[in-house]
């Protein structure tokens, strides 16, 4: 199964708002509310940002939202800040076979 | 807080075994899932697989032939062992916890190299 299609990069200015955005199917996005989206610094871990579509996890600030329409997940980052640069992937359960399938990643920069 | 550590070689040679621990603190490695997660240099992060900690374990179609996962709950530890690997199997490994639909925490990984 393909990765979820996220656009490779996408940028704002400091204080602007941001929206990335993470196409699937039926068969993941479109079929079940269990996206998640990761924070990846350059030489760092992913970190969690949000699940379930549109829940953050504490600490995560609320800049950062989630939502989704159809087969498509939207990550929006608003009021950005320097510190959001990094690269984020959206992730979703893709049933019982495949499980699990990754988007390809979007560059975020600040300008 | 729980945090993970990924050890293991960095070095591995073609058609052999690639063979990585997980070490789980500040938290029970029983009751849980655990899974393992890769980043070829540069690109996009993959699904290896997942286990419960009595066993049970799913993996990715693609992998699923070379990848078997195990744990060692008195040490909090849980592994991960792909055979016959291939240049294209270089990446950094990540393990990770999994509660249901999301993976959190991370560890800050181990990059493996498959060179002869």
């Amino acid at each position: 199964q393909s990765a979820l299609t996220q656009p490779r990069s996408v940028s704002g200015s400091p204080g602007q708002s941001v929206t990335i955005s993470c196409t699937g199917t039926s068969s993941d996005v479109g079929g079940y509310n269990y996206v998640s989206w990761y924070q990846q610094h350059p030489g760092k871990a992913p970190k969690l940002m949000i699940y379930d579509v549109s829940q953050r996890p504490s600490g995560v600030p609320d800049r950062f939202s989630g939502s989704k329409s159809g087969n498509t997940a939207s990550l929006t980052i608003s009021g950005l800040q320097a510190e959001d640069e990094a690269d984020y992937y959206c992730c979703s359960f893709a049933g019982r076979y495949t499980f699990v399938i990754f988007g390809g990643g979007t560059k975020l920069t600040v300008l | 807080q729980v945090q993970l550590q990924e050890s293991g070689p960095g070095l591995v040679k073609p058609s052999e075994t690639l063979s990585l621990t997980c070490t789980v603190s500040g938290g029970s490695i029983s009751g849980n899932y655990w899974s393992w997660i890769r980043q070829p240099p540069g690109k996009g992060l993959e699904w290896i697989g997942y286990f419960y900690y009595s066993g049970s374990t799913n993996y990715n179609p693609s992998l699923k032939s070379r990848v078997s996962m195990s744990v060692d709950t008195s040490k909090s530890q849980f592994s991960l062992k792909l055979t016959s690997v291939t240049a294209a199997d270089t990446a950094v490994y990540y393990c990770a916890g999994w509660t249901s639909s999301w993976f959190d925490p991370w560890g800050q990984g181990t990059l493996v190299t498959v060179s002869s």
